[in-house]
């Protein structure tokens, strides 16, 4: 069974700094890997979404890697500001069901 | 407003009483699905539908739950003699029949179910 765990689970930087935010997974056999943003109440919006046989994706400020092998993914924010509080959820799309599964995600806070 | 549509956004019930809640995808998306989400934790799948077909239900739809989608649009989730363990966020996605491995699933704004 596929289990996705992302670490930290919650994150405070200050306004400007680069950070990374991971995520793991334990079956390599994927189509895909999405990152999500996540407002608090709110549904999930999709920042980025890998295919199995890619190593990154980049949309401006964010660039998120794959490497299938090892079971991971890192998201990258560059200059991170305030309006990116959120949290951020990795899930991962397995061939041998339609559904995806998620990481509990990882609660950010940039600090003006 | 073109993205997924999810009514109401909150609902609050006594335990044992019915509710049912509804989704509207994307107009041209014929795949949907349904998810919970508890505090803290990511969603969890429920069910999905290609146009009106039920493709599949996760082993946590239990028998109180019941999805349907008539005419291929939107859909509606049920959950009959609510339980307080029924409290969560419902999620609905929409999207594009593609190939697997680039298929994007985009979200609505979740049903927040409160059962006293």
């Amino acid at each position: 069974k596929q289990e996705v765990t992302q670490i930290p689970a919650a994150l405070s930087v200050p306004e400007g700094e680069n950070l990374v935010l991971n995520c793991s997974f334990t079956d390599s056999a994927i189509y895909n890997l999405q990152w999500f943003r996540q407002d608090p109440g709110k549904g999930l919006t999709s920042l980025l979404l890998i295919q199995s046989s890619q190593r990154e994706q980049t949309s401006g400020r964010l660039n998120a890697s794959l490497d299938k092998s090892s079971g991971r993914s890192t998201l990258y924010i560059a200059a991170s500001q305030p309006g990116d509080s959120a949290t951020y959820l990795c899930a991962v799309k397995c061939p041998y069901n339609n559904d995806m599964r998620f990481g509990a995600g990882t609660r950010l806070t940039v600090k003006p | 407003d073109t993205g997924v549509s999810q009514d109401p956004r909150h609902k609050i019930t006594k335990r044992g009483q019915n509710v049912t809640f509804r989704c509207d995808p994307i107009s041209e998306h014929n795949r949907l699905y349904w998810y919970r989400q508890t505090l803290g934790q990511g969603p969890e799948f429920l069910t999905y539908f290609q146009n009106e077909a039920q493709l599949e239900k996760s082993r946590l739809l239990s028998d109180r739950f019941s999805a349907e989608r008539p005419k291929g649009s939107f859909s509606t989730l049920e959950i009959q003699r609510t339980e307080q363990g029924d409290s969560a966020m419902y999620l609905c996605a929409s999207s594009l029949k593609r190939e697997r491995w680039r298929e994007t699933q985009y979200f609505g704004p979740g049903t927040r179910l409160l059962v006293l």
